[in-house]
């Protein structure tokens, strides 16, 4: 059974860059069965999908961040990581990581099936 | 994008009633890929219905999700005590990945 595990510091100054890990259990970060992602969701509002990695490394990116995201994957860890730079208050929210099958096959995914609990992060000076 | 726009934005039913909420995309999802989750106060969001219609892992039949191409449904057949939370439609066919505004769910 898959587990997801988020860290990383609760307060971030703005433009600074936000740094999270998200630890994986029960499974490898690098199995060809499954795919990871980011997902944030501001204070009272809904939820906005940040990007996603498979197990080569490759990447998708939402186009909102794009420039100053960056989705990686240490397998030494079985881990993935964000880092999300010039930050500004709008980042403010709980990010959650999320793991969902990927068919290596076809290359399709499916939806994200397991969640971490998520971690809130603040923007202020 | 496609822009997934779902209503009501709050249903106001009793427990024992049918609940139909809507999920409307503004371009045809992909081979169907829709999920939709459920979101308790407090707690990650819960795979409930992937591909339009396939029940995830242990979730009740009670939960049923139906539509294609742009409009989509989730059907919970006889609400529950527990089944009071906020619903989000998503889209995984298509880059970028986009959410739903939600619709909350609230005993009348």
């Amino acid at each position: 059974q898959l587990q997801l595990q988020e860290s990383g510091p609760g307060l971030v100054k703005p433009s600074e860059t936000l740094s999270l890990t998200c630890s994986v259990s029960g499974g490898s970060i690098s199995s060809t069965k499954n795919y990871w992602g980011w997902i944030r969701q501001p204070p009272g509002k809904g939820l906005e999908w940040i990007g996603s990695i498979y197990y080569s490394g490759s990447t998708d990116y939402n186009p909102s961040l794009q420039g100053r995201l960056t989705i990686s994957l240490d397998t030494s860890k079985n881990q993935l990581s964000l880092k999300l730079s010039s930050v500004t208050a709008a980042d403010t929210a709980l990010y959650n990581c999320a793991g969902g099958r990927y068919y290596y096959a076809s290359g399709f995914v499916d939806a994200f099936d397991v969640w971490g609990q998520g971690t809130m992060v603040a923007v202020s000076s | 994008e496609i822009v997934l726009t779902q209503s009501p934005g709050t249903l106001s039913l009793s427990p024992g009633e049918r609940a139909t909420l809507s999920c409307r995309a503004s371009q045809s999802v992909s081979s169907d890929w829709l999920a939709w989750y459920q979101q308790k106060p407090g707690q990650a969001p819960r795979l409930l219905i992937s591909g339009a219609s396939s029940r995830a892992t242990g979730i009740p039949d009670r939960f049923s999700g139906s539509g294609s191409v742009t409009d989509f449904t989730l059907t919970i057949s006889r609400l529950e005590p527990e089944d009071f939370a906020v619903y989000y439609c998503q889209q995984y066919g298509s880059s970028p990945v986009t959410f739903g505004q939600g619709t909350r769910l609230e005993i009348k």
